[in-house]
């Protein structure tokens, strides 16, 4: 079956450090790929999509692009901030037409510090 | 977009008993979806939620133990029943990724067996 799988945290970064957290998936077909991020006693938010391949998400300085031949969409940022701290998830879905469930990943947490 | 309310937003229960969870969202969708966050953990798909017919429950939850009613395309609810400890986790119900556009999830329901 369909599946998610990134690198194992916790990552502890200083500030202004450059981020790069693996992705990888399984699945037939061409899924849509997200990441979505959950702070510390918050909901969970999308960071960023992609919906096909070769394309790249972006949103607040993250970047992921959707590599098909490797199967991957490794989330990266230039320079990160205390304020990053999180917990950040890879996901799919396979749904093109209608609504359907996104199987994540287990997560990695981030810690940045001053 | 879809905007999703869930509650309570949190509650700490007696082990053996049962607590249900409501999510309505503001728009008919066809399929909605639960999810358990446990402690540290990722999101794992419970069960999915068809108007009209029975839930299709993911390898390792029954029905019996997390009972779902979907009377209708724009409110959902889950049981947990007959509660222990173990059950201590964040509940989430969604609307699926539809291509080109996000995940909605409701903000979860934080619940602690005690």
């Amino acid at each position: 079956g369909d599946s998610v799988t990134q690198m194992e945290g916790p990552v502890t970064l200083s500030e202004e450090a450059f981020l790069t957290i693996n992705c990888t998936y399984t699945a037939t077909g061409y899924p849509s790929l997200f990441w979505y991020v959950q702070y510390p006693g918050e909901g969970l938010q999308l960071l960023l999509k992609a919906t096909k391949a070769d394309d790249k998400g972006s949103n607040k300085g993250f970047e992921a692009t959707y590599r098909k031949e490797t199967t991957s969409f490794h989330l990266e940022k230039g320079s990160v901030q205390v304020s990053d701290s999180a917990v950040y998830f890879c996901a799919l879905s396979r749904m093109k037409t209608s609504y359907d469930k996104v199987i994540f990943g287990p997560g990695t947490s981030l810690s940045v510090i001053p | 977009s879809a905007v999703i309310s869930q509650k309570p937003s949190r509650d700490i229960c007696q082990r053996g008993t049962s607590l249900t969870i409501q999510c309505q969202v503001d728009s008919q969708v066809t399929m909605m979806f639960w999810y358990r966050q446990q402690p540290g953990q990722s999101l794992t798909l419970i069960a999915t939620a068809n108007q009209g017919s029975e839930a299709t429950y993911e390898s390792g939850f029954v029905i019996d133990k997390f009972p779902i009613s979907r009377p209708n395309l724009t409110f959902s609810t889950l049981t947990v029943s007959n509660m222990s400890p173990e059950d201590s986790s964040i509940y989430l119900c969604s609307v699926g990724a539809l291509a080109n556009t996000e995940a909605f999830f409701g903000q979860g329901t934080r619940l602690t067996v005690v």
